[in-house]
């Protein structure tokens, strides 16, 4: 069945360390994206990426960097400049030749910072 | 920037009754989008709508593109328990790849 997968589920970091949170897809979308969701908060965006080796920041994207060398994949790195990282992060991926597709999300990674 | 105001924030329900939930903005868009999301997981696409004034099903579940394009709702009929969870309305930004999401309606149902 063709999904996106995060991984892992939970993660658990030292403050100062930074992390890296896995995206892969196997839909065949061109887009990808990542979401920050906090408690009573809507998502918010953090990166997209429209094509391989090409990505835009979304509206929190300080503190995060993702890179995309493959079409399939869209890693996120939660840096130590990320002054508040605990939070839920989704990664989601859209059909690029149709611009209103539905998102399609994965089922999340639950960071937590101490 | 741009929001979308999502209400009522959470609701209590009976099982069986009908539920609805709205979501407005001060701005018009031409794609609206509902997803649930449970407990941990990522959020599910229920129904997308792309035409004002275009009303449509999904089992128990029926949404409608308000004519204006600034609002939409989404109604659940005959609630049921595994109805559960957070509800969130999407709108695409035109020419581009972004979305937008509500801050989401939290339902619970009781048995």
């Amino acid at each position: 069945d063709g999904g996106i997968t995060q991984s892992p589920k939970y993660l658990f970091r030292k403050e100062g360390q930074n992390v890296t949170l896995s995206c892969e897809q196997n839909l065949n979308h061109d887009a990808m994206y990542w979401y920050r969701q906090d408690p009573g908060q809507g998502l918010r965006l953090i990166y997209y990426s429209q094509i391989v080796n090409d990505f835009q920041k979304g509206d929190i994207a300080e503190g995060y960097s993702v890179s995309r060398e493959k079409k399939e994949s869209f890693p996120l790195t939660v840096t130590s400049a990320q002054k508040n990282p605990t939070a839920f992060y989704l990664c989601a991926s859209s059909l690029l030749r149709q611009p209103n597709s539905p998102l399609h999300f994965g089922n999340g990674t639950r960071l937590t910072v101490t | 920037g741009q929001q979308l105001n999502q209400s009522p924030q959470s609701m209590f329900i009976q099982e069986g009754e009908d539920v609805s939930m709205n979501c407005t903005s001060s701005s018009i868009f031409n794609t609206w989008l509902w997803y649930k999301q449970d407990p941990g997981e990522g959020p599910v696409l229920l129904i997308a709508l792309y035409k004002a004034g275009e009303l449509t099903s999904n089992g128990r579940l029926t949404a409608q593109f308000g004519i204006t394009r600034k609002d939409s709702f989404l109604n659940i009929s005959a609630s049921i328990p595994s109805d559960v969870g957070i509800y969130f309305c999407a709108v695409h930004l035109s020419g581009t790849y972004k979305y937008i999401f509500g801050t989401g309606t939290r339902l619970k149902v009781l048995a």
